[in-house]
């Protein structure tokens, strides 16, 4: 079975200081992994994804995401926060590339 | 990317009564769709898979007879939630893929019972 960690339910950044957010996977196959942000009361948003080309992945918003087979790791980093960063963030592992199993998500709160 | 809409973004009602979601994809061909459920401050737990034409696959502890699913187009997967309850308030997420693409997320259902 697949899963995925996020430690820190939530991650405080002032604007303008480097964003990361941390994801740990576990799974028994080569995985695909996901990084979805999700504002109030709204769907899910893709930011990037990893499907076994490099490992370092750029996705929309200047976030990028490298991913480390040696850590199971596939942690989200953005060099400089702006506000409208705010939301929550989830990491998300997946065996065929559409069934998702979803971490617990962490809020990124910045502050001015 | 592809669009997926949900139907409606959010209803109310009354507890007893039943609730319809629908999910369609507005430029591909879903040929599964996904269900989740988001409690607040929670994360998404998958809820089922369906296939077109297929009875849908529900997960673990996820009552077929409460939550049922129709998939009957390749653009369009119902979830109705019968006899609803306060407790089956929640955010509901549909995602829909083509085949051997990835999921496309709609913009959730908020479901209030009461």
């Amino acid at each position: 079975a697949q899963s995925v960690t996020q430690l820190g339910s939530h991650v405080s950044v002032s604007e303008g200081a480097l964003v990361l957010l941390r994801c740990n996977y576990s799974s028994s196959v080569p995985p695909y992994l996901f990084w979805y942000v999700q504002y109030p009361n709204q769907g899910l948003q893709l930011l990037l994804k990893y499907t076994s080309a490099a490992t370092l992945v750029k996705g929309i918003n200047g976030f990028e995401a490298e991913f480390k087979k040696s850590e199971t790791s596939f942690h989200l980093t953005k060099p400089s926060a702006h506000m409208s960063d705010a939301a929550e963030y989830f990491c998300a592992v997946s065996e065929g590339f559409q069934k998702l199993v979803f971490g617990t998500g962490t809020r990124l709160l910045v502050s001015p | 990317g592809a669009v997926v809409s949900q139907h409606p973004s959010w209803v109310i009602c009354k507890s007893g009564t039943s609730v319809k979601i629908e999910c369609r994809s507005l430029d591909f061909q879903a040929t599964t769709m996904f269900w989740y459920r988001q409690f607040p401050k929670q994360s998404l737990m998958l809820m089922a898979t369906s296939n077109e034409g297929s009875k849908a696959t529900y997960e673990q502890g996820v009552e077929k007879d409460k939550f049922l699913i129709n998939h009957a187009s390749l653009t369009l997967s119902t979830l109705t939630v019968t006899s609803a309850h306060p407790e089956d308030s929640s955010f509901y997420i549909c995602s829909a893929a083509g085949q051997g693409t990835e999921a496309f997320f709609g913009q959730g259902t908020r479901l209030t019972v009461v």
